[in-house]
């Protein structure tokens, strides 16, 4: 069965500071993988894709599979990324692609 | 970008009353819609995945007979939420994908639902 593992629930780190939010999966199949991150009081959205491997507001994610990680990371962290970041995993079932998330990891980045 | 409403934001019922709750795709047509439940400080977990014009698939453990979805048309579903008790309070989140399993899902606002 497909699993997205974030083993961390809180990350703090101060404003410049580097960051690294950790994600881990278990899929059989070939992974379709996403950040999506939710501003405080603001609805879910889509951060970032693997497939696009693209940068967004700086943020970057690399899939390994050898490592089956997609970690979310970002260099000099602001403060206005504060915010709770789902790691999720898209895989085929019953003819559709349905998605599985992580728990979430609330960044919060101090001045 | 592509807009997710959901209607309405918040409510509160008595305990067996039933609920409905609708999402709209309001600028783009979503072959699929999802309905996500979440409970507060925990992650979004997959209630079902609703294409239009077909029966809606349930994830392992959730009642069809008492989450019925409806997808009736490509910019509309509904969750009912039937005979609801006090444990059913919850975040419930849906969202909508135009189509193929890479593109971008877009997440309605939520609804809260506080039943008495």
């Amino acid at each position: 069965a497909q699993r997205v593992t974030q083993p961390e629930k809180l990350l703090s780190v101060f404003k410049g500071a580097p960051v690294e939010l950790k994600c881990n999966y278990s899929y059989s199949g070939s992974p379709e993988l996403f950040w999506y991150v939710q501003y405080s009081r603001q609805r879910l959205q889509l951060l970032l894709r693997h497939i696009s491997r693209e940068s967004i507001k700086g943020f970057t994610a690399d899939l390994n599979k050898g490592e089956t990680s997609f970690h979310l990371k970002k260099p000099f962290a602001q403060e206005e990324d504060s915010a709770m970041y789902y790691c999720a995993l898209s895989h085929a079932s019953g003819g559709s692609y349905i998605p599985t998330f992580g728990r979430g990891t609330s960044l919060i980045v101090h001045p | 970008g592509a807009v997710v409403s959901q209607h309405p934001s918040w409510v509160i019922c008595k305990s067996g009353t039933s609920v409905k709750i609708e999402c709209r795709s309001l600028d783009f047509q979503a072959t699929t819609m999802f309905w996500y439940r979440q409970f507060p400080k925990q992650s979004l977990m997959l209630m079902a995945t609703s294409n239009e014009g077909s029966k809606a698939t349930y994830e392992q453990g959730v009642e069809k007979d008492k989450f019925l979805i409806n997808h009736a048309s490509l910019t509309l579903s509904t969750l009912t939420v039937t005979s609801a008790h006090p444990e059913d309070s919850s975040f419930y989140i849906c969202s909508a994908r135009a189509g193929l399993v890479f593109d971008t899902q877009y997440f309605g606002p939520g609804t809260r639902l506080t039943v008495l």
